[in-house]
């Protein structure tokens, strides 16, 4: 079974550039999550969508970032504009239905802002 | 603030010895889980420990959980190169609530 993919695997861009993570879960799960690795603060929970309703947002840094789950298969999270402190790992996971705690991560996305 | 706080932030040993990572955390939980990540790599569950659980085992794993003091460890017995990767600790700080907050992490380094 595929797990969790995310693309890109590699983003370099400029201050204030747009930039889009993708983002496909396991077949079946209906939790999603999206979270933000750095050295300073750790891994966070930017956001988490339950069958492809967002859930909670409150770790949304600002407004420059939004995330969409249009179906059950696809998730982005955007960021307008871009800025050198975006720059992170970010990654997606997912959970299946039920009374399963575990998450299932992606390889997650090297995100650096010039 | 994490939720979770690994210690200690780094650990170097030889290959075979034990390793042992601990993990505090600040509110009342419903389970408490354990994820391994390799360089450059996503996160991976090892092991998930429930509120009314004081140990659980897994192949080389085992995790204990002390809730009066709001504790965990994890030992990983006999280690082995490939053990090297940081190591987190997850909790869930509502019943009911699917999130998760993810300690600080250790750092584990195996020595061949």
């Amino acid at each position: 079974d595929a797990g969790v993919i995310q693309s890109p695997r590699h983003e370099v861009t400029e201050m204030g550039q747009e930039v889009t993570l993708r983002c496909k879960p396991i077949s079946g799960h209906d939790y999603l999550f999206w979270y933000r690795q750095t050295m300073m603060r750790g891994l966070e929970l930017l956001i988490y969508f339950n069958n492809n309703v967002p859930i909670d947002d409150s770790g949304m840094p600002e407004d420059r970032f939004s995330a969409k789950m249009p179906n059950a298969s696809f998730s982005t999270l955007k960021i307008q504009p871009s800025e050198p402190r975006d720059s992170a790992v970010y990654f997606c996971a997912s959970r299946p239905p039920g009374l399963v705690d575990e998450q299932f991560f992606g390889p997650g996305t090297r995100l650096t802002v010039l | 603030s994490q939720q979770g706080e690994e210690d200690p932030q780094a650990l170097s040993i030889q290959e075979g010895e034990n390793a042992t990572m601990n993990c505090s955390y600040k509110t009342s939980i419903n389970n408490l889980q354990w994820y391994r990540q390799n360089s450059g790599r996503g996160l991976v569950h090892l092991i998930l420990i429930r509120s009314n659980e004081r140990e659980k085992h897994s192949g080389r794993l085992r995790v204990t959980l002390d809730t009066s003091k709001k504790s965990s460890s994890l030992l990983i017995t006999a280690s082995r190169a490939a053990d090297t990767a940081s190591y987190f600790c997850a909790t869930d700080p509502n019943f009911g609530n699917e999130k998760l907050t993810f300690g600080t992490g250790t750092r584990l380094t195996i020595i061949p």
